[in-house]
């Protein structure tokens, strides 16, 4: 079975501090993926990565940079944290088929 | 622009009901369309995915969609609903090629009542 882990269930962080979320799959996949939720929006695309050092922006990518160092893990960066920043943050990864499988979210709070 | 159409915010069914999730896309070509769902707190968890072929596939946890490309519909449909039903559920559409990027609907969030 496909694993795609997320360091942090839960986070609580401070408006302006920079945030990083962590990210690691085990199925050798290129392509990974962030997304955010919000009630009644669905998951809106932040940026994905389709190689390693390599990314592209998604739909709402303000205040958001992400990183891919190594294959397996893709980080994704506030680089100073606003309160809008709120929300669940999904990562997902995926080969060259669909589908995207999906870790357990983090959900991270901005005071 | 391709776009996903979730009609029903909520849904609410008595156990043991049959249930139909209603999904309408916007997509120039022949889309790869798929079904999540989510419990609280949890990731989405793939139920079941079309890519061609038979216009009716059968997904995990008892689910069926059919595909109509008539009607840009994809819809989720189970015969008898139980309690650990209750979710959130996605409909999601994606190109052929590229990078597999998925357009999600907004989701539609199911009650079920004892």
């Amino acid at each position: 079975d496909v694993k795609v882990t997320q360091s942090s269930r839960y986070l609580v962080k401070r408006t302006g501090e920079k945030v990083f979320l962590e990210c690691v799959q085990d199925m050798d996949h290129e392509n990974m993926f962030w997304y955010r939720q919000d009630p009644g929006l669905g998951l809106r695309l932040i940026y994905f990565s389709y190689d390693v050092k390599m990314k592209e922006k998604g739909d709402i990518p303000e205040g958001y940079s992400v990183s891919r160092e190594k294959k397996e893990r893709f980080s994704l960066i506030l680089e100073s944290a606003s309160t809008n920043q709120t929300s669940m943050y999904l990562c997902a990864s995926n080969g060259q088929v669909p589908p995207q499988h999906f870790g357990d979210g983090t959900r991270l709070s901005i005071l | 622009a391709q776009s996903v159409t979730q009609p029903d915010i909520h849904i609410t069914v008595s156990e043991g009901a049959s249930l139909e999730l209603r999904c309408n896309y916007s997509y120039g070509a022949t889309p790869y369309l798929f079904w999540y769902v989510q419990s609280p707190g949890q990731g989405l968890q793939l139920l079941l995915k079309y890519f061609s072929g038979d216009t009716l596939v059968q997904g995990i946890k008892g689910f069926e969609a059919e595909f109509k490309r008539s009607q840009s519909s994809f819809n989720l449909r189970k015969p008898s609903v139980h309690w650990s039903d209750a979710a959130e559920y996605f409909c999601a559409v994606g190109a052929q090629g590229g990078y597999n990027k998925l357009i999600f609907g907004a989701g539609t969030r199911l009650a079920v009542h004892p």
